[in-house]
């Protein structure tokens, strides 16, 4: 069975750093992509970041871009968002994601449950 | 970046009802266009990519359609589970369709 577990999330100042990890386990990890999408408190869901098999190609969404750091750990079964200069938009539920394939096509196949990171003073 | 968006926001049925959910994307994103479903409290669930392939699991009454920029999702029945919010996605997603019990 896959399982994707979010853990990192917390309270945090604006301008702060926080680093989220997902592990993952049920599948073979280093033949997929990954990806951490977050929503908003009742908003919509945005994709922030993705990150192919071998860590050869990741990608941002503009609001993060600069900001947000996506890697993995192949060894350990695991995903990483490390996020810096963190601002009041940025509070959100932070999934981590499966794509469907080993580069991101950001199918997401697999979702965790997600981390709760708010940024607030 | 490609801009998706759904309509209608919100969409009132009963079960049993045909629900069809429309995206639109501001240029041709071919046929990359996938569906998800989430329910309050739940993680979004996969039900279509390559905008007409059903993902493991799903049902039979949900099937999509459609390339280029206009994309649909139709559920042929409506079950009381799927009761949901529905977004189209290509990377980003769009802002999604409400289906909520007339």
């Amino acid at each position: 069975e896959v399982q994707l577990v979010e853990s990192g999330g917390g309270l945090v100042q604006p301008g702060r750093s926080l680093r989220l990890s997902c592990a993952a386990s049920g599948f073979t990890f280093d033949d997929y992509a990954m990806h951490w999408v977050r929503q908003a408190p009742g908003k919509g869901l945005e994709w922030v970041s993705g990150i192919s098999w071998n860590s050869g190609s990741t990608g941002y969404a503009d609001s993060v871009k600069g900001r947000f750091t996506i890697s993995r750990d192949n060894a350990k079964n695991s995903l990483y968002l490390q996020m810096n200069s963190l601002r009041a938009e940025d509070t959100a539920l932070y999934y981590c994601a499966k794509d469907l394939y080993s580069v991101p096509a950001a199918i997401l196949v697999y979702w965790g449950q997600g981390t709760l990171v708010t940024v607030s003073s | 970046e490609i801009v998706l968006t759904q309509s209608p926001a919100t969409l009132s049925l009963s079960p049993g009802e045909r629900a069809t959910l429309s995206c639109r994307a501001s240029q041709s994103v071919s046929s990359y266009l996938a569906w998800y479903q989430q329910k309050p409290g739940q993680a979004p669930r996969l039900l279509i990519y390559d905008a007409s392939n059903r993902a493991t699991g799903i049902p039979a009454r949900f099937s999509g359609s459609g390339s280029g920029t206009d994309f649909t999702l139709t559920i042929s029945s409506l079950e009381p589970e799927d009761f949901a919010v529905y977004y189209c996605q290509q990377r980003f997603f769009g802002p999604g369709t409400k289906v909520d019990i007339k």
